[in-house]
């Protein structure tokens, strides 16, 4: 199938620092990418949508500019914690759909654990 | 609007007994549905999904899943389990002109020896 890779897989940060998690389509074109967001032992949250060219949209309670992502090629989408918290650590998965097609199957990237202290 | 519901946030079954694992879903449309897999400390994997062909969908790993209309119902089964299957399982559904997936809460499946 289809591969999905992100990096980091792990990263601690400062509280007050920004960092960057990557998202990788390796071997196909996404016009559309998905960040999601996981606390233990819960289901995946979905923070927005990536749209390749355009602005993401943003789930309802997920701030806009601490969440920034930004999808300059069909392949490489990116979101930036910034100034992290404590509390925004988290897992975060990101996700790409091959073609447009609602049904056609999404694939997720192996997740980057984010922990700031 | 569509929504996912799992029963049951833990399931444990002997190895080489039944699983099943159970999702049912509310939409407005004719949803496509998906089983993912998660493992500790890892992204989801497809096991499987159904996209209005068949109604019975084989999956990877020996899992397969019903789609049934009038239960609203997209249940997860395996004839027998293995050690390996142990894992978080994730039933979620989209549906035409929705670009967003919609997961259920999720269900941990543990298998005893």
């Amino acid at each position: 199938g289809a591969v999905v890779s992100q990096h980091p897989s792990r990263v601690i940060c400062k509280s007050g620092t920004s960092v960057k998690i990557e998202c990788r389509s390796l071997d196909f074109q996404a016009t559309t990418m998905f960040w999601y967001r996981q606390f233990p032992k819960q289901s995946l949250m979905l923070m927005a949508t990536s749209n390749e060219g355009s602005k993401a949209t943003y789930e309802q309670g997920v701030e806009k500019d601490k969440f920034l992502i930004n999808h300059a090629s069909l392949t490489l989408s990116t979101l930036t914690v910034t100034s992290a918290h404590p509390e925004d650590s988290s897992f975060y998965i990101c996700s790409a759909r091959v073609g447009d097609s609602p049904g056609n199957t999404i694939y997720f990237g192996e997740g980057s654990w984010l922990t700031v202290v | 609007a569509q929504s996912v519901t799992q029963l049951g946030s833990h399931v444990s079954v002997s190895e080489g007994a039944l699983v099943l694992l159970r999702c049912n879903y509310s939409s407005s449309v004719p949803p496509y549905l998906f089983w993912y897999v998660q493992y500790p400390n890892q992204g989801l994997q497809l096991l499987l999904k159904y996209t209005s062909a068949a109604t019975l969908v084989k999956g990877i790993n020996g899992f397969e899943a019903e789609f049934k209309k009038s239960e609203t119902s997209f249940h997860l089964t395996k004839p027998s389990a293995h050690m390996s299957d142990a894992a978080e399982y994730f039933c979620a559904a989209t549906s035409g002109g929705y670009q967003k997936v919609t997961f259920g809460t999720g269900t941990k499946l543990q298998v005893i020896p």
